[in-house]
């Protein structure tokens, strides 16, 4: 089966604090993302990678950059932590580009509070 | 206008009944379709993907419009377990025509399926 593993499930941070979100996935997929999701807003993408060192701007960036200095790994940084970015974080990887079946696998979601 | 926009639900059906949710993407170069579900708690998952030509698994009919830009997905015979937020997703293309370059969820639609 997939794994997509998230570093925490739960964090509470102080406002100014820097912030890591680790993800990891171990099937060798191409493409990562990072999402969060908020009440009534539904996911919303941040950022995304299609390769080891490339990155794309999502929807949302402001606030956020993110890593991917190995395929199988893929943060997200909040340099300086606000309570607007109080949210739940998803991570997903995807099958090998081009394939027709979409399928994204998401980790459980690190639930990330801003004090 | 949002890329994409779902019905914004929720929908609260009796079991048995047959119930349709559309969504609609603002993108004519969008590539894929999905549809996804997700439970309380848990992280998204893939339904389906939806074809040009439409398609069925077993109670669950989706359909895409490209003319107007739409999809739809049709679910009979209702039943408890399918009680969940659906959510429709649409993949752009990237930087340099990656296939998954941008994958954009709907807000999702809530589905209560009561005895």
């Amino acid at each position: 089966d997939v794994k997509v593993t998230q570093s925490s499930r739960y964090l509470v941070k102080r406002t100014g604090e820097k912030v890591f979100l680790e993800c990891v996935q171990d099937m060798d997929h191409e493409n990562m993302f990072w999402y969060r999701q908020d009440p009534g807003l539904g996911l919303r993408l941040i950022y995304f990678s299609y390769d080891v060192k490339m990155k794309e701007k999502g929807d949302i960036p402001e606030g956020y950059s993110v890593s991917r200095e190995k395929k199988e790994r893929f943060s997200l940084i909040l340099e300086s932590a606000s309570t607007n970015q109080t949210s739940m974080y998803l991570c997903a990887s995807i099958n090998i580009p081009g394939s027709s079946t979409g399928e994204l696998f998401f980790g459980e979601g690190s639930r990330l509070t801003v004090l | 206008r949002k890329e994409v926009e779902q019905d914004p639900g929720p929908f609260n059906v009796p079991e048995g009944a047959t119930v349709a949710f559309n969504c609609t993407y603002s993108n004519s170069a969008s590539q894929s379709f999905f549809w996804y579900r997700q439970d309380c708690r848990k992280e998204p998952k893939l339904l389906m993907s939806v074809y040009s030509s439409g398609n069925e698994d077993g109670r669950f009919t989706a359909q895409l419009n490209r003319a107007s830009q739409y999809i739809s997905l049709l679910i009979r015979d209702s039943k408890l377990s399918d009680s969940a937020t659906y959510l429709c997703v649409v993949n752009l293309p990237g930087a340099g025509g990656t296939s998954y370059g941008k994958l954009t969820f709907g807000q999702g639609t809530i589905l209560t399926v009561h005895p």
